[in-house]
Formats: structure tokens, sequence, C-alpha cells
């Protein structure tokens, strides 16, 4: 159990469904990630929220919009997904500034886009 | 982009020491080392990091040479709850971005 816990942990979905995934951090931490890990694959930053502002994207397509209404939530919505988007998302959290940073992540959720 | 290298798999027999090597010939004197690990299918955990000295928690050991360019993670009696994909990490000093290459597959075989 690391503090991070993400919703749904398994998600089918059609390309023309509208979804969203959920963030929730109780470590008071005051950032927020977004990673995408496709099979076999390193996984990938996808957004990086600090002090509730986005500040990396990636070069991630539309189609994934995230939002982060205050520092503990984090969503990633989700509309006219590609079957190449099915992967594992994972969210992680932690607490800018200092040298010892470390994130923390969940225990993702496993998209499947039909 | 990822800035070590690491081999791609290790076996590890169950009970021994498991030690995975990493290089980061690039590295800057101001950026510390990560280590991580992801179970299948699960988000990655953190084990330890350092700067230049050698780290030791409950988990493992890190031992960093002097001239920084590799370490070396040790699980110190390997598990077969250890089997896993270990990441070795820089984080550049500036910035909280991790990037994950593609780690060390750990086997440990009973």
């Amino acid at each position: 159990e690391t503090g991070v816990t993400q919703t749904p942990r398994h998600l089918v979905m059609g390309m023309t469904n509208k979804k969203s995934l959920k963030c929730e951090q109780h470590l008071g931490h005051n950032a927020m990630y977004w990673y995408k890990q496709s099979a076999k694959k390193p996984l990938e930053l996808m957004f990086v929220y600090s002090l509730e502002e986005r500040v990396e994207n990636n070069s991630v397509p539309s189609r994934f919009s995230p939002e982060c209404p205050n520092s503990s939530h984090l969503f990633l919505h989700l509309h006219t997904l590609q079957p190449e988007d099915s992967a594992l998302y994972l969210c992680a959290s932690s607490q800018e500034g200092g040298t010892g940073m470390q994130q923390f992540f969940g225990p993702g959720t496993r998209l499947t886009v039909l | 982009d990822a800035k070590t290298t690491q081999p791609t798999s290790m076996d590890c027999a169950e009970g021994r020491a498991a030690n995975l090597p990493c290089n980061h010939s690039t590295i800057s004197g101001n950026e510390y080392v990560y280590w991580y690990r992801q179970i299948h299918s699960q988000g990655p955990q953190y084990i330890i990091h350092g700067l230049k000295n050698n780290e030791t928690n409950e988990m493992a050991s890190l031992i960093i040479t002097e001239d920084r360019k590799s370490s070396t993670l040790i699980l110190p009696h390997a598990t077969l709850r250890d089997t896993a994909v270990y990441y070795c990490i820089v984080r550049p000093y500036t910035g909280n971005q991790f990037y994950f290459g593609t780690g060390t597959s750990l086997t440990v075989i009973p």
C-alpha cells in the first residue's frame, strides 16, 4: 500500500466511449503524474501536475485530457480512443523540492480499447 | 530519455545475493541514482537512492563507484517475491521527471 489509489483497476471500452480514470493520493504531496505503459515498453510520462498546475505534457494526443481539481486528486478523461491506447495507466505522486524526492505509484488501471 | 544501461535479464538462486549492475557514465555531479522495481502489472516500487555514498536500507544496498559512472543494487537474500523488473534511474537535479528505461528482468529461481 503506497498511499496512492487508482480506480477502476480494469477498464474495457469501445472506441466511441468516454470514460475517466481516477487517482487519489493520501500522502500530502504537491505533484502528481500520469504514466502509460504499453506491453513490453518502458513507462512513458504523459502529464505532470505541480501545485495543481500542468507543467509537462509530453506530446500526448488530445483524446487524453487530464484534470487536477486539487492536490490530492487527478483524473484522466478518455474519449475516442484507439486500440493502440490499450495499456497500463499509472498514477504517481511526489513532494516537489528537496533532494530525496521519490515518486509513489498507484497500482494502475489496465485499459483495453476494443 | 534514459541515461542508464542495464542488462536485459538476470537469474538468481533463491537465498543468494542478487547483484544488479547499472552503467550511468554521463551522470552529472548533482544527479542522484534511484532504483525502482515493478512486479508484473503492478505500479513501480521505490527501493533506494543515493548520490555518491553507499546506501543501505531494509530492502537493499546500493554501491556507487567512486567515479559515479556505475552502480550495483544488491538484494542480500533474494526470495521468489523479488522476481520483478528493476529500473536504474538517474534523476535530473532540476525538474521532477523520472525516465524509466527497459530495466533488468530478475528471475529468482527456487
